[in-house]
């Protein structure tokens, strides 16, 4: 079973409409969650970190369900640029300190059509 | 822009040589963690450097292997390359080892032929 799972996509959405993503990790002792996005051929930009209450910045929304061990990510209003590939990622620390690094999915694609 | 930086940006090598890839981390940042991602796959942790010491390490052979400057930029070294070693390599700067909010450099894409 892969750690961090995601649905490849592509999700193709007209301007305007909200759209959602989920990702589910494997790992119970997962510490930090993130949502990164990743333009194609560029590097990774971090989008959002995710927190268990949940969080919001402007169109964005993302929850965690620790209990079900699954990450969401909503996107309001969708505009042409929001159009990228969305990698969740999660963190593991270590007991006794080290690092694992971050975890990535295989990132979602959303295309945004005008 | 993230204030990391990674240079070259594009590199081929061939089958067997060594490559050294550098990173500038974000001023204020003493830890520098190494990805590589393949096409189409998300970023694969290699290693990651806090305080010039390896702090951690990912699923790669010794062949990968690191250094982090007192100034806290590092090196990514890759001996004997693979055709499967073409990738986009990324480097990520953190605040502290302790705290996991990375900010990526646009990369270094090798491709060995």
């Amino acid at each position: 079973r892969k750690e961090v799972e995601q649905d490849p996509g592509p999700f193709n959405v007209p301007e305007g409409a909200t759209v959602a993503f989920n990702c589910t990790y494997s790992n119970s002792a997962s510490q930090s969650f993130f949502w990164y996005r990743q333009d194609c051929r560029k590097e990774p930009k971090l989008l959002m970190s995710v927190y268990s209450s949940g969080n919001e910045d402007g169109r964005f929304t993302a929850q965690l369900n620790r209990a079900s061990q699954y990450i969401s990510l909503l996107i309001r209003d969708s505009k042409l640029s929001d159009s990228a590939t969305y990698l969740c990622v999660v963190n593991i620390i270590r007991r006794g300190g080290g690092a694992d690094g971050l975890t990535f999915g295989k990132g979602t694609h959303l295309i945004i059509q005008p | 822009e993230t204030g990391v930086t990674q240079s070259p940006t594009h590199l081929i090598k061939t089958r067997g040589q060594q490559v050294t890839l550098r990173c500038s981390s974000q001023s204020g940042h003493n830890t520098v963690s190494w990805y590589q991602q393949a096409l189409g796959q998300g970023p694969q942790f290699i290693f990651q450097y806090y305080r010039e010491e390896e702090n951690g390490r990912g699923n790669f052979p010794p062949r990968f292997s690191g250094l982090q400057f007192p100034n806290y930029s590092s090196e990514l070294n890759v001996n004997a390359l693979e055709l499967d070693d073409s990738a986009l390599y990324l480097c990520a700067s953190s605040r502290t080892a302790g705290n996991t909010e990375a900010f990526f450099g646009q990369g270094t894409r090798l491709t060995v032929v």
